[in-house]
């Protein structure tokens, strides 16, 4: 059982350049979502979604976007990258109840740590 | 607008001894609060959870305590080990139908042998 994967590891771009963070998780969880970690600043939320099909916003979406066709895959989309998105980003999965509520108990995949030049 | 927020960015403690992590909120239609652990190099991993009906919850050596009054909440660890040194975060789950979970910036636990 793999839990929440996520690719590449490392990455580092160039202002201007685009890239796709990958995310799958085995444990057929309707919810994911994306984080981005700063120093001191914890984690924010960046986009989530609660189900195929299904996608919303978090704290801080600008310049992100996701998709989500499958329950196992959630990708994060750079469309141009800035400097202010060098971070660490981390997907993360969770069961949702019969009332479409999110349990809170998050799986966290182990992260992606994005440079930007 | 929601925040969490930790009393202190570092704790340091004596192995054996009991550990205890604050936490303050803002939002006090939160219902569900959620504390997690994270190792370096690694995502954050759930330790334990509570929800607004509850003021306190047990787990495995580590107990969560609500009051909802001052909008604070804590963790205790019980005899810490070596092995508890991480960052620990306490998060806000700001509405159970958004799916949004907030995050406080975390607490650094270091444990002296």
């Amino acid at each position: 059982n793999a839990g929440v994967t996520q690719t590449p590891k490392f990455q580092v771009l160039k202002t201007g350049q685009s890239m796709t963070l990958q995310c799958a998780q085995d444990m057929n969880h309707e919810y994911m979502s994306w984080y981005r970690q700063d120093p001191g600043m914890g984690l924010r939320l960046i986009h989530y979604s609660v189900g195929a099909g299904i996608t919303d916003q978090g704290e801080v979406p600008n310049g992100y976007n996701v998709s989500r066709s499958t329950t196992e895959d959630f990708p994060l989309r750079l469309l141009s990258a800035a400097p202010s998105q060098t971070s660490v980003y981390f997907c993360a999965s969770s069961y949702v109840g019969l009332a479409r509520v999110n349990t809170g108990e998050l799986f966290f995949g182990e992260g992606s740590r994005l440079t930007v030049l | 607008g929601e925040s969490v927020g930790l009393h202190l960015p570092t704790l340091s403690v004596q192995e054996g001894d009991n550990s205890i992590i604050n936490c303050a909120y803002s939002n006090s239609a939160s219902d569900y609060f959620i504390w997690y652990k994270q190792e370096s190099g690694k995502g954050p991993q759930f330790i334990i959870d509570i929800r607004s009906n509850m003021d306190k919850r047990q787990g495995q050596r580590v107990t969560v305590l609500l009051n909802k009054t001052v909008k604070h909440l804590s963790l205790q660890i019980a005899a810490t080990q070596p092995g508890d040194s991480a960052v620990y975060f306490c998060a806000e789950n700001i509405g159970s139908n958004t799916g949004k979970l907030i995050f406080g910036q975390g607490t650094t636990l270091q444990v002296k042998p």
